[in-house]
């Protein structure tokens, strides 16, 4: 089955910095990759996904890039903000249903 | 309005006990989903429904009983609660392949 690692398991980056994610997956036949934010007491909430026809997409201040002959994805937060503390989690399936996810990432923005 | 609702947020009940937690969706949706997150953070699925069909059972043990009546409804039912069973256990619910995927806000079970 699918494997996905995920580093650093936590991150503490100065306000306004930017903060990096990086996930790797085993199963080259996965083709959904969605990132989750996870704040305390609540439900992880997607906030960006990539399909591997694509190589990189943005929203505003989070951007997602995958390389597929690496098997590789990452997570890109620039001009972090306090509220941007949470707990990340980086997730790979095929089709959609069933998703294996990263260990997650605590990432603490320091104002 | 909630989209995916999940009862009780928080149980403490003793070993050996059994309990159940309920989880609503209104999002029409026709796949929900069991994941159990451990003290480590650690997301893992338990179990998959399609339009009320067991479509995923990973190995969970079998004192873990999910019940869906309905499409908008997953149950999970745990039989004889052991200590390890302590986790935050979250419903979810995705409309199709490779739909983005809800989550509830969580139950936070404590095995004593």
């Amino acid at each position: 089955g699918e494997n996905v690692e995920q580093h650093p398991s936590t991150l503490s980056v100065q306000e306004g910095d930017s903060a990096v994610i990086k996930c790797t997956y085993s199963d080259s036949a996965s083709n959904y990759f969605p990132w989750y934010k996870q704040e305390l007491g609540k439900g992880p909430q997607l906030i960006i996904d990539i399909r591997s026809n694509v190589g990189e997409k943005k929203d505003q201040r989070i951007a997602v890039t995958l390389n597929k002959t690496a098997k590789h994805f990452s997570l890109h937060i620039t001009e972090t903000q306090p509220e941007d503390s949470a707990v990340y989690f980086c997730a790979a399936s095929m089709g959609g249903n069933m998703l294996t996810f990263g260990g997650g990432t605590r990432l603490m923005v320091k104002p | 309005d909630t989209a995916v609702s999940q009862t009780p947020k928080y149980l403490v009940t003793q070993m050996g006990n059994d309990k159940s937690i309920k989880c609503e969706q209104n999002l029409g949706h026709d796949t929900m989903y069991w994941y159990k997150q451990d003290s480590k953070k650690f997301l893992k699925i338990m179990f998959s429904y399609n339009n009320k069909e067991l479509i995923i059972n990973e190995t969970v043990p079998n004192r873990f009983s999910p019940k869906s009546p309905d499409k908008a409804h997953l149950n999970l039912h745990i039989n004889s609660l052991e200590l390890g069973d302590s986790a935050v256990y979250f419903c979810a619910s995705r409309n199709r392949e490779g739909g983005k995927l809800f989550f509830g806000s969580g139950t936070q079970l404590s095995v004593l």
